[in-house]
């Protein structure tokens, strides 16, 4: 029943580690993204993907890899964590939307809260 | 200059009146505004959007958009202390594709 699931919910970690956010969609969009809440509340987009195809990728340290095996699974893989990097991490998807195209909604997950200690 | 901005709040209301929430943004060509509700500790949810000049009613919500003064409002009438929440402006710019810039958000909270 669930349109944008993430796992896991909460991610605590040390510094230095390595870890991965997995996110899946079932509502029939093509069009996957990341997005990161810091302790301000500040919702900011880091990198989208349309059919496996990578869109848009913010000024994010390449630390952060995503990577999409089809168009409904979009994960996000974090190295070398650092304590700025405590967050919350939401995946939301949409249709596609070409560059001046119509405008889709985007749906936003549970959200994943990463802290690093 | 941001290129989204709301009033951080918070707003309080009493229970019955109308929430004025407001949203300015700096790219003239931006082509989509939403609206999205957030409650503490949850995913922000869509409640609205809007693509062209004037008011856009659905239940109890209005969105209002003025793409010349560069705003787009939000306005909830009736207000419910269920609607406290916090209320993040996004805008879709030109040639963005699904790029959405979020403001700070407002929050809002409606007094019994």
């Amino acid at each position: 029943d669930t349109a944008v699931s993430q796992t896991p919910k909460y991610l605590v970690t040390q510094m230095g580690n390595d870890k991965s956010i997995k996110c899946e969609q079932n509502l029939g969009h093509d069009t996957m993204y990341w997005y990161k809440q810091d302790s301000k509340k500040f919702l900011k987009i880091m990198f989208s993907y349309n059919n496996k195809e990578l869109i848009i990728n913010e000024t994010v340290p390449n630390r952060f890899s995503p990577k999409s095996p089809d168009k409904a699974h979009l994960n996000l893989h974090i190295n070398s964590l650092e304590l700025g990097d405590s967050a919350v991490y939401f995946c939301a998807s949409s249709l596609f939307q070409g560059l001046a195209g119509t405008s889709y909604e985007q749906y936003f997950g549970p959200g994943t809260r990463l802290t690093v200690t | 200059q941001k290129e989204v901005e709301q009033n951080s709040g918070p707003l309080s209301v009493p229970e019955g009146a109308i929430a004025s929430l407001n949203c300015t943004y700096s790219d003239r060509v931006s082509q989509s505004f939403f609206w999205y509700r957030q409650y503490s500790g949850k995913s922000p949810e869509l409640i609205m959007s809007i693509y062209s000049n004037g008011d856009k009613e659905d239940g109890r919500f209005t969105a209002q958009l003025n793409k010349a003064s560069q705003y787009v409002s939000l306005l909830i009438r009736d207000s419910q202390p269920s609607d406290s929440a916090t209320y993040l402006c996004a805008v879709r710019g030109y040639n963005q594709g699904g790029k959405l810039i979020f403001g700070q958000g407002t929050e809002l909270s409606v007094k019994p």
